[in-house]
């Protein structure tokens, strides 16, 4: 099976910009989720999606949105870029949402460079 | 609310040596645990994983994680660190209503020669 599969790979905007990542699940994985990871935060919950309904949010702010397809693929989209805006987008997906063990596979990320 | 602490955010071993990388978690229920690591500029790579079916759980590259209810530990370990170990490690804690999982700030491992 491929893995999760996000792109582009590397993108680099400027402030004020707007930009969409995409991400492609495991085959018959179900449920999304998207952290963005940066060397003072850490790996932060953004949000996450099951049967293209968004299930749980993070304490980010409305610049930040997504969406889920009925094929499972997802996308999220952040308007108005701020400088701390810069980080790895990582996704994550799941067979299932919930439930015991249920580990989550990860794709490389996007690099998201702000200028 | 469930949490993950990773105690010390850099650890350094000699080739050869024991590697230990410690975790403590935080869960009003029984929690499902996990071990990733990192390589950079990559994802996350699944190392193992909690299930209630044993305490001690062996995972990929000769890691192995025990699973201590008294502590609310989860310490990884690694009887011979390797040159290729060294990455950064996260503990996670899934949340059991959904997919998403908490992670731990992370342990940097260097491996010295």
């Amino acid at each position: 099976k491929a893995g999760v599969t996000q792109t582009p790979r590397y993108l680099i905007k400027t402030r004020g910009q707007q930009v969409t990542l995409s991400c492609s699940p495991i085959s018959g994985h179900r449920s999304v989720s998207w952290y963005q990871q940066t060397p003072g935060q850490g790996l932060q919950f953004l949000f996450e999606y099951f049967s293209e309904t968004q299930r749980n949010k993070g304490n980010f702010p409305g610049r930040f949105s997504g969406r889920q397809f009925s094929n499972s693929r997802s996308e999220m989209n952040v308007s108005t870029l701020e400088l701390g805006d810069s980080a790895l987008y990582l996704c994550a997906s799941s067979l299932r949402f919930g439930g015991e063990s249920n580990e989550q596979f990860f794709g490389p990320g996007t690099r998201l460079t702000v200028l | 609310a469930q949490s993950v602490t990773q105690l010390g955010s850099h650890v350094s071993v000699s080739e050869g040596a024991l590697v230990l990388l410690r975790c403590n978690y935080s869960s009003s229920v029984p929690p499902y645990l996990f071990w990733y690591v990192q390589y950079p500029n990559q994802g996350l790579q699944l190392l193992l994983k909690y299930t209630s079916a044993a305490t001690l759980v062996k995972g990929i590259n000769g890691f192995e994680a025990e699973f201590k209810k008294s502590e609310t530990s989860f310490h990884l370990t690694k009887p011979s660190a390797h040159m290729s170990d060294a990455a950064e490690y996260f503990c996670a804690v899934s949340d059991p209503n959904a997919g998403k999982s908490t992670f731990g700030d992370g342990t940097t491992l260097t491996v010295k020669p």
